[in-house]
């Protein structure tokens, strides 16, 4: 068990600029999912796949937000035309199903 | 929707003391887990406990346990012998069951633990 591997662990990009993001799950988790965190808030539910099916997506998710996960292992969240509101803390998640939920580090995405 | 209030920004505990942490929730599901995760500083996420409904007994590990009181829907972490490494933010969260088992989080109580 290697655990959750997120990369990169902090990116710096200007406004306007798109990113990419990449999750690499526990090899046996077939649930993935990614949150958001803000400074001085707990993480909130962006989306999920079981396996390579997105299956759910927040409302917090516009449409410059996009999130793969081609066959069922690592995930890719990706973010058009950054914004200054989407400084923040990504952090990825998998489990099994009925499982409980292991974090990776998250990558930490500064706009400037 | 489901809701998740930890009431408690900030709390500190001498070194070898016990200390709660408080947590309430709303839902109107009969069928949820309950969970506390730790989240050092600049560190990752970690499961502390968790707790299912069903189960009327209050869930235990090591010297981490909880008060689960499920018709006051609260949900409190209780640390004994406190230790430095207790330091960091504690996160309470509910999942329903079925569906995605996406977690719904409050906003975290900041644990200090002073020597």
């Amino acid at each position: 068990d290697t655990g959750v591997s997120q990369d990169p662990r902090h990116k710096i990009t200007k406004r306007g600029q798109n990113v990419t993001f990449r999750c690499d799950p526990i090899s046996e988790h077939n649930r993935l999912y990614w949150y958001r965190q803000t400074l001085g808030q707990g993480p909130e539910f962006l989306t999920y796949f079981q396996n390579e099916a997105q299956l759910e997506k927040s409302r917090l998710l516009s449409d410059r937000f996009s999130a793969e996960r081609p066959k069922g292992s690592f995930s890719t969240l990706e973010i058009q035309r950054t914004e200054q509101g989407d400084s923040a803390m990504y952090l990825c998640a998998s489990s099994t199903s009925g499982g409980s939920q292991h974090f990776g580090d998250g990558t930490r995405l500064s706009i400037l | 929707a489901q809701t998740v209030t930890q009431s408690q920004p900030e709390m500190s505990v001498q070194e070898a003391e016990t200390v709660t942490l408080s947590c309430t929730y709303d839902t109107s599901e009969s069928d949820y887990y309950l969970f506390w995760y730790k989240q050092p500083p600049s560190r990752q996420m970690i499961l502390v406990i968790r707790q299912e409904a069903y189960k009327q007994q209050n869930a235990t590990e090591n010297r981490f346990s909880v008060n689960f009181q499920k018709a006051a829907k609260s949900f409190s972490l209780k640390i004994s012998d406190s230790q430095l490494g207790d330091a960091a933010m504690y996160f309470c969260a509910y999942r329903r069951r079925g569906g995605s088992e996406k977690l719904v989080f409050g906003k975290g109580t900041k644990l200090t633990v002073n020597p």
